[in-house]
């Protein structure tokens, strides 16, 4: 158990949909990373958070936003969805930005 | 362009053997960190070993231990003793310079035999 924990576990949605993903980071880490997965693309970094502030983004689409808040935890908003966002999106924590990124258990949607 | 290449896409090794997992990187940055994760079909991502670009000795974690080779710009993983549990995918990565992100390779699929 990496102390990072994410709901939900799966999501099933229609094209179309809009969903939120939710992470909460290990105690005391300050920095969130989300990552997608898919078959693909492989693992793909899509945005990081750092003590509430944007810090980094990656390949993420505009239809996609995220946020920290100040409890620290994260969400990713996905919209307008469509069947290739089907993935396992991950959410890591770091304490200090710079050191190693452990993940959560990850969230599985499905775009029908 | 790829910055991480495994060039394995599955490997088998019977119980209690060695191997080693390859991975090539590519940067021009004189500092950056280099990582492998496992993940198991389960489908999460363990963390097992870090290696800075400036550590002068090889990373070491137990049955893991990084092999760097900063003039060839690889950073292959050795699993000694593998255990059945090995059986997963296993991903290298690669943080750049300031960079948060990690750049991850395709990863190697690794089949554990009795």
């Amino acid at each position: 158990d990496s102390g990072v924990t994410q709901t939900p576990k799966h999501l099933i949605t229609a094209t179309g949909q809009r969903v939120t993903l939710r992470c909460s980071p290990r105690s005391g880490d300050l920095s969130v990373y989300w990552y997608q997965q898919s078959l693909d693309q492989g693992l793909q970094f899509l945005i990081q958070y750092y003590n509430g502030e944007e810090r980094a983004k990656g390949n993420i689409l505009e239809r996609f936003s995220a946020q920290q808040f100040p409890d620290l935890h994260s969400e990713l908003n996905l919209s307008s969805l469509e069947l290739g966002d089907s993935a396992l999106y991950f959410c890591a924590s770091s304490g200090y930005p710079l050191n190693e990124q452990f993940f959560g258990p990850g969230t599985r949607l499905t775009v029908l | 362009a790829q910055k991480i290449t495994q060039t394995q896409p599955g490997m088998f090794v019977q119980e209690k053997e060695a191997v080693t997992l390859d991975c090539t990187y590519d940067t021009s940055d004189q500092s950056y960190g280099l990582f492998w994760y496992k993940q198991p079909s389960s489908g999460e991502m363990i963390f097992l070993i870090y290696q800075g670009s400036y550590d002068e000795q090889n990373a070491t974690e137990g049955r893991y231990s990084l092999n760097f080779q900063k003039a060839r710009k690889s950073a292959n993983l050795v699993i000694s003793a593998s255990q059945l549990g090995d059986s997963a995918m296993y991903f290298c990565a690669m943080r750049e310079g300031s960079g948060y992100a990690l750049n991850f390779g395709k990863g190697t699929s690794l089949l554990v035999t009795p």
